[in-house]
């Protein structure tokens, strides 16, 4: 079946460290990828998303894109902030207009000043 | 953009009482919310899909006598975990779609049973 493998944290950067977290899928057919932020007490906010192979995600400086051919989409951010800690969801669904989630077990990231 | 407010965001309970939560769509009418839990270190599992004015529809191996899914309304869909025990304790959480647009969560509610 459908799945999502991320790296487990916490991760902790100093402020303005480049920020990678991992992830890989594995599903059947062309799925839709999704990054989610939740901030402390907050629920999951969508952070970026990728619908089609080599599409490349982007919000507030982080980036992620699509690779069917190593099944990632890995999260990238060149310079962390410590309003960026949170913990970080990759998620997938079967595609557009569909929205069952299959999540990652999420990342903790803590950044400090 | 829209948002999805889930109340309580904690909640303890006595083993053997029942406990409910309520996720709300504020600005947009949802016909379909679904419900997640997430035990510790692992994913956040699809539970069930609350399907308003209908059955809701569960995942394997979810007991729909445990977890009872109202969605009486176009904005309000209800879980109830009946009979909670300990290992009933865990963060739950909602989504509902808006569409044309994608799935917007609520806040989660951390539940502990003692």
């Amino acid at each position: 079946g459908n799945s999502v493998t991320q790296m487990e944290g916490p991760v902790t950067l100093s402020e303005e460290a480049f920020l990678t977290i991992n992830c890989t899928y594995t599903a059947t057919g062309y799925p839709s990828l999704f990054w989610y932020v939740q901030y402390p007490g907050e629920g999951l906010q969508l952070l970026l998303k990728a619908t089609k192979a080599d599409d490349k995600g982007s919000n507030k400086g982080f980036e992620a894109t699509y690779r069917k051919e190593t099944t990632s989409f890995h999260l990238e951010k060149g310079s962390v902030q410590v309003s960026d800690s949170a913990v970080y969801f990759c998620a997938l669904t079967q595609g557009p207009g569909t929205y069952k989630y299959i999540f990652g077990t999420g990342t903790r990231l803590k950044v400090l000043a | 953009g829209a948002v999805v407010s889930q109340h309580p965001s904690r909640v303890i309970c006595k083993s053997g009482t029942s406990v409910k939560i309520e996720c709300r769509s504020l600005d947009f009418q949802a016909t379909t919310m679904f419900w997640y839990r997430q035990f510790p270190k692992q994913s956040l599992m699809l539970m069930a899909t609350s399907n308003e004015g209908s059955k809701a529809t569960y995942e394997q191996g979810v007991e729909k006598d445990k977890f009872l899914i109202n969605h009486a309304s176009l904005t309000l869909s209800t879980l109830t975990v009946t009979s909670a025990h300990p290992e009933d304790s865990s963060f739950y959480i909602c989504s509902a779609p808006e569409v044309g647009n994608e799935a917007f969560f609520g806040q989660g509610t951390r539940l502990t049973v003692v």
